[in-house]
């Protein structure tokens, strides 16, 4: 069975410091990865993916992860946070060939001025 | 665009009453997804489908039941309410397994 570790639930950092929230997964097969952001009191949207080809994968808002099958890992990293990127993050894993999405628990960024 | 639409936003229930989540896509989506949302825990899939007619069950199915009469709709039923089952629930929809999901605001659901 698939499973996520999210090996962080709070990451508290200061405005335009980097930030890195971790991410593992085991699975015995193919996967597709996924990082979602969820604002206050909203559904989860999109954050970026990794499917095939290139390992790092970044998002139009300055995140960007890194597949790495060795270590199955798939952290997500912003070299300047801002307060606007408070939030909480998922981290999500798919089978290639499967229909289920197996989430994480979450690491709530918060950003400090 | 509508995207995924869940309602109602906030219920609360007393143990023992049933009720139904009522969710919608119009994206022609195959795969639609109910998960809730505890803290500390993440999202936990409740059930699944991929396709009208097709269910499945996830990681946390006791206690709920879904059908998929068409593809719009995956509504989700609480036969008989307990306060474990008090939670966030979220309904997602996505086109194919190597696309993202796409959910919906979510239904606070309070059960006393």
């Amino acid at each position: 069975a698939q499973s996520v570790t999210q090996l962080d639930s709070q990451v508290p950092v200061f405005e335009e410091a980097p930030v890195e929230l971790r991410c593992n997964y085991s699975s015995s097969v193919s996967v597709y990865l996924f990082w979602y952001v969820q604002y206050p009191n909203q559904g989860l949207q999109l954050l970026l993916k990794y499917l095939s080809g290139s390992t790092l994968v970044e998002s139009i808002n300055g995140f960007e992860a890194e597949f790495n099958k060795s270590q199955t890992s798939f952290h997500l990293r912003k070299p300047s946070v801002h307060i606007s990127d408070t939030a909480e993050y998922f981290c999500a894993v798919r089978d290639t060939g499967g229909f289920k999405t197996i989430f994480g628990a979450g690491t709530r960024l918060f950003v400090k001025a | 665009n509508a995207g995924v639409t869940q309602t109602p936003k906030f219920q609360v229930l007393k143990t023992g009453q049933s009720m139904t989540l009522q969710c919608a896509q119009d994206m022609n989506h195959e795969y639609m997804s109910w998960y809730r949302q505890d803290p500390g825990m993440g999202l936990r899939l409740i059930h699944y489908s991929v396709g009208a007619g097709i269910t499945d069950q996830g990681e946390v199915p006791n206690g709920y039941n879904v059908s998929r009469s068409t593809t719009e709709d995956f509504p989700l039923r609480l036969l008989s309410a307990a306060p474990s089952q008090t939670s966030v629930y979220f309904c997602a929809s996505s086109y194919r397994t190597a696309t993202e999901a796409f959910f919906g605001q979510g239904t606070r659901l309070t059960v006393v």
